[in-house]
């Protein structure tokens, strides 16, 4: 089974610019969560998605932040603009369904703000 | 947001020895107890699960100790080896998301 795919692997912007990440989950996996890992913490949780409607998003800054999943499979996350805080990995995970505790993690995408 | 403490942050351990890491939640609803490893460079990987109803599970060299009544659970590696050298996370998670502890980066010396 293919994991979860992401990209790019590593990005470095200035602050104030504009930044997407894409995230292609396992094959069939109808829930996705983008985490945002900030060095020396634990992921926290941005937003989950159930095919390609929101489940959760109240952990996501909505000025700065958006993303979507059309079709419930692919998604993309962006950050517009950009602030030095948001310097992190941003990783992307899928499971079989809301009900499900088996996550999969991609290996993420760093972002770095300068 | 976090709900999960985890300690300590950091352990370094000899090889062959036990390592030991702890976890405490708060949320009495959560039903599910995972601890994922992570290598640098990648993202976490599911390494062992627990759910309250049982007190220890082990797979391999790896066991989780559930303690209910005090809302804690603890991963013990035994004969740890110097591949085992990883952060590793402790979560909880209940209806809705996973919430994450902060992280133990566990070096095992050869």
């Amino acid at each position: 089974e293919a994991g979860v795919a992401q990209s790019p692997r590593y990005k470095i912007i200035e602050k104030r610019q504009s930044v997407a990440f894409w995230c292609n989950p396992i094959s069939g996996h109808a829930t996705l969560y983008w985490y945002q890992q900030i060095l020396g913490q634990g992921p926290k949780l941005l937003i989950q998605f159930q095919n390609n409607g929101v489940v959760d998003d109240s952990q996501l800054p909505k000025d700065r932040f958006s993303a979507e999943r059309l079709k419930g499979v692919d998604s993309t996350l962006k950050i517009q603009p950009a602030k030095l805080e948001d310097s992190a990995v941003y990783l992307c995970a899928s499971s079989q369904g809301t009900a499900s505790y088996g996550y999969t993690f991609g290996s993420g995408t760093r972002l770095t703000v300068v | 947001q976090q709900q999960v403490k985890q300690s300590p942050q950091s352990l370094i351990v000899q090889k062959g020895g036990i390592s030991i890491i702890n976890c405490a939640y708060e949320n009495t609803a959560f039903d599910y107890f995972p601890w994922y490893q992570q290598f640098p460079g990648k993202g976490p990987a599911l390494l062992i699960a627990i759910r309250p109803d049982v007190s220890e599970k082990k797979e391999g060299r790896f066991t989780i100790s559930f303690n209910k009544s005090a809302k804690q659970f603890s991963l013990h590696i035994m004969d740890s080896q110097p591949g085992d050298s990883a952060t590793y996370f402790c979560a909880a998670r209940g209806v809705g998301d996973m919430r994450f502890g902060a992280g133990t980066r566990l070096t095992v010396k050869p």
